[in-house]
């Protein structure tokens, strides 16, 4: 089945600075990868996905980047707030006949003022 | 107007002892789930339901068993709870089972 590795599990930066959290990923016929962001006593939420039929997407300051060759992908937060502090999970659809999601162990962004 | 909504947030209760989390969703999704959050925040599938069918149930203990009484609705009931059980459940739910998933703000049994 589908595995998902994680780094880094903790990422300190400054406010202002830019933070990257890196995913890979095992089943080649995965192809749908999301980000959710979870805050503290709350539920993950969605923030970006990205499918395997496109490299790189981009909101505002977040954007997510896909090899799929490699079977790696990254999230790449520019201009960093307080407000970005949470945990961070990657994830990946296995495809193996019930589409699963399989989800990184997390990265605690901390964004120091 | 809670998109996902579970209950209760809090549940406190003896080994041995059996309980229930509810989960409703407003959404119109097709295709509702229960993963389990472990103190090292790892986020691991139990079920999943789609139109009230059983489609994914992970190697989870039987004393686990999900019941949909319909596809807004997917409950957990926990037999004979083990002090190994504390853990957050939550509740998510998708348009389809290759959409994003939507979750509640999760249930947190705690087990002493």
């Amino acid at each position: 089945g589908e595995n998902v590795e994680q780094h880094p599990s903790t990422l300190s930066v400054q406010e202002g600075d830019s933070a990257v959290i890196k995913c890979t990923y095992s089943d080649s016929a995965s192809n749908y990868f999301p980000w959710y962001k979870q805050e503290l006593g709350k539920g993950p939420q969605l923030i970006i996905d990205i499918r395997s039929n496109v490299g790189e997407k981009k909101d505002q300051r977040i954007a997510v980047t896909l090899n799929k060759t490699a079977k790696h992908f990254s999230l790449h937060i520019t201009e960093t707030q307080p407000e970005d502090s949470a945990v961070y999970f990657c994830a990946a659809m296995s495809q193996g006949g019930s589409e699963k999601l399989v989800f990184g162990k997390g990265t605690k962004l901390t964004v120091n003022p | 107007d809670t998109a996902v909504s579970q209950t209760p947030k809090y549940l406190v209760t003896q080994m041995g002892n059996d309980k229930s989390i509810k989960c409703e969703q407003n959404l119109g999704h097709d295709t509702m789930y229960w993963y389990k959050q472990d103190s090292k925040k790892f986020l691991k599938i139990m079920f999943s339901y789609n139109n009230k069918e059983l489609i994914i149930n992970e190697t989870v203990p039987n004393r686990f068993s999900p019941k949909s009484p319909d596809k807004a609705h997917l409950n957990l009931h926990i037999n004979s709870l083990e002090l190994g059980d504390s853990a957050v459940y939550f509740c998510a739910s998708s348009q389809d089972r290759s959409s994003p998933l939507h979750f509640g703000n999760g249930t947190r049994l705690t087990v002493t």
